[in-house]
């Protein structure tokens, strides 16, 4: 089965500092994975995903994530944080044999000036 | 931009009174799905479908129904609505074929209350 673990529900950075925020999955069978975002009453944006290419894969906003299989992980990171990046991030997990998408609970990033 | 519309957009209900949103999709896209989204659940599958007449259930099923007569629209019904239904519901497709190429995008969402 297909679980997603995003390990801080909250992070909190400065302006111009990294991003980091962290993903762990779990699944029977090599994944497809993505990064989300959702701005204030908005709905979700498409980051990034990665499909069994590169292992790093670069994204919108200079968001990129690496796919680790041996720590099961696909941590999300940015150099540099702006004020706009303050939103909520979900990491997801797919079953590709049903075409069904399993969601992470969310992490908040909070940008601060 | 995968051409997703959701209606209505906000809705007030009482309690009891049957509830349907429609999806609507314009790029004919085989799979369509309905979440929702709670504080600290993230989104949760409530039903999707993988064709006309095509649907299956998610985690949190119980209370709705949906309905997919075109491929176009997908359609979710809460039979009888409860506060516990409050909630933003997000309709998505899946696009792409092949290994590895699945994709969703997501509507703008509906934010539903239940008094």
């Amino acid at each position: 089965a297909q679980s997603v673990t995003q390990l801080d529900s909250h992070v909190s950075v400065s302006e111009g500092t990294p991003v980091l925020l962290r993903c762990n999955y779990s699944s029977s069978y090599s994944p497809s994975l993505f990064w989300y975002v959702q701005h204030p009453n908005k709905g979700l944006q498409l980051l990034l995903k990665y499909t069994s290419a590169a292992t790093l894969v670069k994204g919108i906003n200079g968001f990129e994530a690496e796919f680790k299989k041996s720590e099961t992980s696909f941590h999300l990171t940015k150099p540099s944080a702006h004020m706009s990046d303050a939103a909520e991030y979900f990491c997801v997990v797919s079953d590709r044999n049903f075409n069904k998408f399993y969601f992470g609970s969310g992490t908040k990033l909070n940008v601060k000036p | 931009d995968a051409g997703i519309t959701q209606s209505p957009r906000h809705k007030v209900t009482e309690t009891g009174t049957p509830v349907t949103l429609r999806c609507h999709q314009t790029e004919n896209h085989r799979y369509m799905y309905w979440y929702r989204q709670d504080p600290g659940h993230g989104l949760r599958l409530i039903h999707y479908s993988y064709g006309v007449k095509d649907t299956d259930k998610g985690e949190v099923s119980d209370g709705y129904s949906v309905s997919r007569s075109k491929t176009e629209d997908f359609l979710l019904t809460l039979e009888s609505a409860t506060s516990s239904q409050t909630s933003v519901y997000f309709c998505a497709i899946s696009a792409g074929t092949g290994p590895f190429q699945e994709t969703q995008y997501f509507g703008p969402g509906t934010r539903l209350l239940v008094l």
